[in-house]
């Protein structure tokens, strides 16, 4: 069982390049996120999808944009990449419940922009 | 304006003793609580949760306390493993979402 899969999980761009990064999980889960996590800043959350075709902002969506085309799989695209976005990007997924909403990672994707 | 706060940043501990990890928040319509722990290069990974009606929910060698009325909670582990040396994350969710802190590393000594 995969779980939650981040491609790719390295990835060096120039200043001003686009790249997107594909999430894909494979539990059925409804909801999806995309953090990036920064030193002494923990993670932040970028956009989310509470479902097929619907995406949100979260607290830091400047520069990025999302898709989530099919239930599985989440996009996170940088149109043109700065170095203010160098970063570790995560993947997460989780349930509809009424419970605590726990989230399942992907191991992430270390992002540099030169 | 970050919503949920870990001020202390790193924790060293010894082998068998408790660690006391904490996380303040400030906003009042949480419903849920949870701890995670990430190991270098990998993703953070679920430990434990608290719902916003309880005061304290144990699992193992974890226990989570919560204060609503201070906006606190705080993660016990005892006895502390070598294992536990970790990036230990508070989380609170609203709205479909979770906040996180900024993290505390604990690194527990032999």
């Amino acid at each position: 069982n995969a779980g939650v899969t981040q491609t790719p999980k390295f990835r060096v761009l120039k200043t001003g390049q686009s790249m997107t990064l594909l999430c894909a999980q494979d539990m059925n889960h409804e909801y999806m996120y995309w953090y990036r996590q920064d030193p002494g800043m923990g993670l932040r959350l970028i956009h989310y999808s509470v479902g097929e075709g619907t995406t949100a902002k979260g607290e830091v969506p400047d520069g990025y944009n999302v898709s989530r085309l099919k239930k599985q799989n989440f996009l996170l695209g940088l149109e043109s990449a700065a170095p203010s976005q160098t970063s570790v990007y995560f993947c997460a997924s989780s349930p509809r419940t009424g419970g605590p909403g726990e989230l399942f990672f992907g191991e992430g994707s270390r992002l540099t922009v030169l | 304006d970050q919503q949920v706060k870990q001020n202390s940043p790193s924790l060293s501990v010894q082998e068998g003793r408790i660690s006391i990890l904490n996380c303040d928040y400030t906003n009042s319509m949480f419903d849920y609580f949870l701890w995670y722990k990430k190991y270098p290069a990998e993703g953070p990974t679920f430990l434990i949760s608290i719902s916003s009606i309880k005061d304290k929910n144990e699992d193992g060698r974890f226990t989570v306390f919560l204060n609503k009325s201070a906006k606190h909670l705080s993660l016990h582990i005892v006895p502390s493993q070598p294992g536990d040396s970790a990036v230990y994350f508070c989380a609170a969710r609203g709205d479909y979402k979770l906040s996180f802190g900024a993290g505390t590393t604990v690194t527990v000594r032999a």
